[in-house]
């Protein structure tokens, strides 16, 4: 079974400066799929950046970016500039892509405080 | 794009009782997924849908769950006789198969669920 480790339960960074979230994972698949979802406080769950793990480029968006390392299972999480709206949980999640739509594997997730 | 959307928002109900939450998914997606998210933990999945088929199920979706997805639309999901322990947020996402294996779920707001 996937299982995926969020090892930070709470970080902190100052408004406009870069924090990093860091997400391992264990999987006997080659074919996988890795997430980060942001959270807010009461609010629903969207997407904030999605990895094949075919791509040897790390996927960007904007502000945000990921350091993955297949050969660690290493999926980390670098915000840049961070604004006071990037607060709230954030979730690293893993999907096998075998072909069928099984349901993800999502960590404990990270609560993120920005500091103004 | 409407957006996932679910009902109601929030249930409290006593020990014993029946509840049902329904999920209606962005109109052109043609799976659904329902997944129970405990305070303090990352989602957990428990079942999938691909147009009207229940395709999956988790070991945590017990006799006492039931979902359906009544002409691949809208979906519900039953509890009978909840348990406290049933005290949870159910949260409800979609997607569109795109035949390349996993795709990117959309999440609704949740109904939060408060067994007495």
């Amino acid at each position: 079974a996937q299982t995926v480790t969020q090892s930070q339960p709470e970080m902190s960074v100052q408004e406009a400066e870069t924090v990093t979230l860091s997400c391992t994972y264990d999987t006997s698949e080659s074919d996988y799929y890795l997430f980060w979802y942001k959270q807010p406080p009461s609010r629903q769950m969207i997407l904030v950046i999605r990895q094949e793990a075919y791509k040897q480029q790390n996927a960007t968006e904007n502000r945000f970016s990921v350091n993955f390392q297949k050969a660690a299972k290493s999926f980390s999480l670098k915000i840049s500039d961070s604004q006071l709206g990037d607060a709230a949980m954030y979730f690293c999640a893993y999907a096998y892509s075998g072909g069928g739509a099984d349901g993800l594997t999502f960590g404990k997730g990270t609560h993120l405080i920005i500091q103004p | 794009d409407t957006g996932v959307s679910q009902d109601p928002r929030h249930k409290i109900t006593k020990r014993g009782q029946n509840v049902t939450f329904r999920c209606d998914p962005i109109s052109e997606h043609n799976r659904l997924y329902w997944y129970r998210q405990t305070l303090g933990q990352g989602p957990e999945f428990l079942t999938y849908f691909q147009n009207e088929a229940q395709l999956e199920k988790s070991r945590l979706l017990s006799d006492r769950f039931s979902a359906e997805r009544p002409k691949g639309s809208f979906s519900t999901l039953e509890i009978q006789r909840t348990e406290q322990g049933d005290s949870a947020m159910y949260l409800c996402a979609s997607s569109r198969a795109s035949g390349s294996g996993t795709d990117t779920q959309y999440f609704g707001p949740g109904t939060r669920l408060t067994v007495l």
